[in-house]
């Protein structure tokens, strides 16, 4: 069973759209969420993490946390083309490591 | 603003050669992590490191596979002998505090094994 699920994509869609971006997750014990974005040949970069359930906001980005499901989203408002990257959803299962999904190709056309 | 870095950018071995990669975690963090990507794949945990010893680590992590801390600031991952499989890119990661989620990766090295 694969702890995180994402959607490769890959997602294309014009400037200005509102993004939404999503992964599943297997187990209910998991309590921080995270939002990573990779540009080509780059390390992650830390977007946006939550802890247990709801939404936090950081300007055009919203991330989302619904635990019964077992679904998390990020939303981006306004998208621009200097978003265009892969988004990488990962859960922290413990103290120690990342679950990583595998990543949703996002391509914002100017 | 304080980042990871990993040396080299490229690294190019021959089937079992033994390789170091290095990574200079942010100084004041105390919780060290090897991930790697295989192209096209996920990003992979590898292992987590505190207090000088291995903390966790993955299956992937197996006894070819070694990490020291040698000296004040500097984190490295070998692998013995290298196979064809081990070629991806290898992300070394730092955090403050193990319990946060905050993990800083650096650029990476890509490591081609011929």
């Amino acid at each position: 069973q694969k702890e995180v699920e994402q959607d490769p994509g890959p997602l294309s869609v014009p400037e200005g759209a509102i993004v939404s971006l999503n992964c599943t997750y297997s187990n209910s014990a998991f309590q921080y969420f995270m939002w990573y974005r990779q540009y080509s040949r780059k390390g992650p970069e830390l977007l946006m993490y939550t802890y247990s359930s709801g939404n936090k906001e950081d300007g055009r980005f919203t991330a989302q946390v619904d635990k019964s499901s077992k679904y998390i989203s990020l939303f981006i408002r306004d998208s621009q083309p200097s978003d265009s990257a892969t988004y990488l959803c990962a859960i922290r299962p413990g103290a120690n490591n990342l679950f990583f999904g595998t990543g949703t190709r996002l391509t914002v056309i100017p | 603003e304080p980042e990871v870095t990993q040396t080299p950018s490229h690294q190019v071995t021959q089937m079992g050669q033994e390789v170091i990669l290095r990574c200079v975690p942010i100084s004041n963090h105390l919780y060290f992590y090897w991930y790697r990507q295989i192209l096209g794949q996920k990003v992979e945990f590898l292992v987590s490191f505190y207090n000088n010893e291995i903390s966790e680590k993955s299956e992937i992590f197996d006894d070819q596979f070694s990490v020291e801390r040698p000296d004040g600031s500097n984190f490295t991952l070998k692998i013995r002998s290298t196979k064809l499989e081990d070629s991806a890119m290898y992300f070394c990661a730092s955090s403050e505090a193990g319990q946060g989620p905050e993990a800083f990766f650096g650029q990476g090295t890509r490591l081609t094994v011929v």
